[in-house]
């Protein structure tokens, strides 16, 4: 059974640079949120998407943008790449959208903005 | 928004010794999740709570949700150095598992 599995692992991008980063779920899974996790800190929720639609979107400025795929996979763009943006970004994938399932997370994509 | 408090921010223990962290919220949760973050990792869940007043173990652990729903516990019994890492709590207020408030994380060291 595949869990959430996230490419690239790692990588490295210039201020002022876009990326895409992308994320397939646990099978089964029909769900995926994004999350940005700064070194010392918890994970904050960038936004969820279910049904190929963005659901929920947490305080995240409209650089970030994203894309669900028929299969369930996603991918996460940022735009325009700040030194601030320099995160581990994780991808968690869920069943629906009920509030007693549990999301799962992938090993995520660590990005340095230089 | 939600903030979660969670403490104390580290703590360095003895192989064998009993833990307690905890979280606090300015806002009422209806479910609450605990996680451990290992180094280059995702979080991985480690107990789920979704009514006030539950109490969960799951091996070595246990969790609490508070009956103010403001507030849960974690306790890891007879801790061993494989418990090192960063230990998440998160909520849900009333939408769904997708979007979680996290806690800053606790992060545990364990001497043999």
């Amino acid at each position: 059974d595949a869990g959430v599995t996230q490419s690239p692992t790692h990588l490295i991008k210039t201020r002022g640079q876009q990326v895409t980063l992308r994320c397939s779920p646990k099978s089964g899974h029909d769900t995926v949120s994004w999350y940005q996790q700064a070194l010392g800190q918890g994970p904050q929720f960038i936004f969820q998407y279910y049904e190929e639609e963005e659901r929920q979107r947490g305080n995240f400025p409209d650089r970030f943008s994203g894309h669900q795929f028929p299969n369930y996979s996603s991918e996460l763009n940022v735009n325009a790449l700040l030194l601030g943006d320099s995160a581990l970004y994780l991808c968690a994938s869920s069943l629906g959208l009920g509030m007693n399932t549990e999301a799962f997370f992938g090993q995520g994509t660590r990005l340095t903005v230089v | 928004g939600q903030q979660l408090n969670q403490s104390p921010q580290s703590m360095f223990i003895q192989e064998g010794e009993d833990v307690s962290m905890n979280c606090t919220s300015s806002s009422i949760f209806n479910t609450w999740l605990w996680y451990k973050q290992d180094p280059g990792e995702g979080p991985v869940l480690l107990i789920a709570l979704y009514k006030a007043g539950e109490l969960t173990s799951n091996g070595r652990l246990t969790a609490q949700f508070g009956i103010t729903r403001k507030d849960s516990f974690l306790n890891i019994s007879a801790s061993i150095p494989s418990d090192v890492g960063i230990y998440f709590c998160a909520g849900h207020p009333n939408t769904n598992a997708g979007k979680s408030t996290f806690g800053d994380g606790t992060t545990l060291t364990v001497k043999p």
